[in-house]
């Protein structure tokens, strides 16, 4: 079946420092990847999404790019701040189910 | 809209009792899911409806475990009797088919 592996947090940062969380994925067909982001006490908001191999999902300074070669979809930033501080959740939708598979969330934890 | 509505926002409850949590999914979506995010388990999904039918229930923990919906603007999560162990966020998110989920923000249960 579909699944999501995100790697393990906390991941923490200074200010400003480079973020990469890696998420590789595993699914049938050609499925549509995102990031959802958890801020403390939230749901879960939908960071950044792509649809297609070779798409670039950007949105607040953070991107990620669909590479069905190497079944990724890594969440990166180049400068984080101490606001982006929360649990970022790698998902899919493939196309023989709808139902989103999340990963288990990694932290970050970013200091000033 | 407002996005997914859910009710209560924090339920405090003695073990024992019968728990409902509520949630209004967004108009015109046509999934709706319930999902359990603890720090153990991560966010697990519990049951998803198409359409207002339930289609996978697998995730439901035990027979305590209920959820309906009964029109396109509303769906129950029932816990009955609740323990101490279903202490957790729940959580309703909706989606128009492949599209993004959109969640809720939550309901924190505890159950004493």
């Amino acid at each position: 079946g579909d699944s999501v592996t995100q790697m393990e947090g906390p991941v923490t940062l200074s200010e400003e420092a480079f973020l990469t969380i890696n998420c590789t994925y595993t699914a049938t067909g050609y499925p549509s990847l995102f990031w959802y982001v958890q801020y403390p006490g939230e749901g879960l908001q939908l960071l950044l999404k792509a649809t297609k191999a070779d798409d670039k999902g950007s949105n607040k300074g953070f991107e990620a790019t669909y590479r069905k070669e190497t079944t990724s979809f890594h969440l990166e930033k180049g400068s984080v701040q101490v606001s982006d501080s929360a649990v970022y959740f790698c998902a899919l939708a493939s196309g023989g189910s709808y139902i989103p598979t999340f990963g288990r969330g990694t932290s970050l934890i970013v200091h000033p | 809209d407002a996005g997914v509505i859910q009710s209560p926002r924090h339920e405090v409850t003695e073990m024992g009792q019968e728990v409902t949590l509520r949630c209004k999914p967004i108009s015109g979506h046509d999934y709706l899911f319930w999902y359990r995010q603890t720090m153990m388990r991560g966010l697990e999904l519990l049951i998803y409806f198409n359409n207002n039918v339930p289609i996978d229930d697998s995730g439901m923990p035990e027979d305590r475990f209920s959820a309906k919906m009964p029109n396109a603007s509303f769906s129950t999560l029932k816990i009955q009797p609740s323990e101490p162990r279903d202490s957790a966020v729940y959580f309703c998110a909706s989606s128009l088919q492949q599209t993004e989920a959109f969640f809720g923000q939550g309901t924190r249960l505890t159950v004493v």
